[in-house]
């Protein structure tokens, strides 16, 4: 059983570039988060999906745009990174008939020079 | 939505028990407290839960008292392994409440 799986593990990016950040749950839950932690901080909510087809800004948005592609998978996307997007990146998933556990990945950790 | 105060950082030695309180003044009546731990490098994960009274799981102990507006976080005998960053945490039981809320946690040193 995977859980939450994050790809990429790590990634260097260019000021200006995009990319696309995946996760995907095997456990059949209906909500998504992504937080971003930076050195000697907590998490910080980005974005996140109650259920499949919805998802809400969390307390730093800016910069981000996320999808949800199905109920396993919610994606989070930098169009244009700036170096004040270089984190730790986690994804999290809860299901919706247990108390409000979340189970996380592993991370992607993202440098933007 | 409750959001939650924790001590930065603790000390401890191996075989102390080791006691982290988390205030919520704010705290609604349908939310839950919950407690994860996180190693370096890695994803927060559960470990403890509860919604009033006290409660204990292999790994730790829960105590909130009446008013609920704090809890404590309770480890028996700490271990080196046991240094980690614990988050305090508090939401709604079930549902579909999305968003929930990380406070900064208490990194917790665990010394021989």
């Amino acid at each position: 059983n995977a859980g939450v799986t994050q790809t990429p593990k790590f990634q260097v990016l260019k000021t200006g570039q995009s990319m696309t950040l995946q996760c995907a749950q095997d456990m059949n839950h209906n909500s998504m988060y992504w937080y971003r932690q930076d050195p000697g901080m907590g998490l910080r909510l980005i974005y996140y999906s109650a259920s499949e087809g919805t998802t809400d800004k969390g307390e730093v948005p800016n910069g981000y745009n996320v999808s949800r592609l199905n109920k396993r998978e919610f994606s989070l996307r930098l169009e244009s990174a700036a170096p004040s997007q270089t984190s730790v990146y986690f994804c999290a998933s809860r299901g919706l008939n247990r108390e409000n556990i979340q189970y996380f990945g592993a991370g992607t950790r993202l440098s933007v020079l | 939505l409750a959001k939650t105060t924790q001590p930065i950082s603790m000390d401890s030695y191996e075989g102390q028990e080791v006691n982290i309180t988390c205030s919520h003044n704010n705290i609604a009546t349908n939310d839950y407290i919950t407690w994860y731990q996180q190693f370096p490098s890695q994803g927060p994960r559960f470990i403890i839960q509860g919604y009033k009274t006290k409660v204990t799981n292999e790994v730790a102990s829960l105590f909130i008292p009446a008013d609920r507006k704090s809890s404590t976080l309770s480890l028996p005998r700490v271990s080196l392994s046991d240094t980690a960053v614990y988050y305090c945490l508090v939401g709604a039981y079930g549902g579909s409440q999305g968003n929930l809320i990380f406070g900064k946690g208490t990194k917790l040193s665990v010394k021989p």
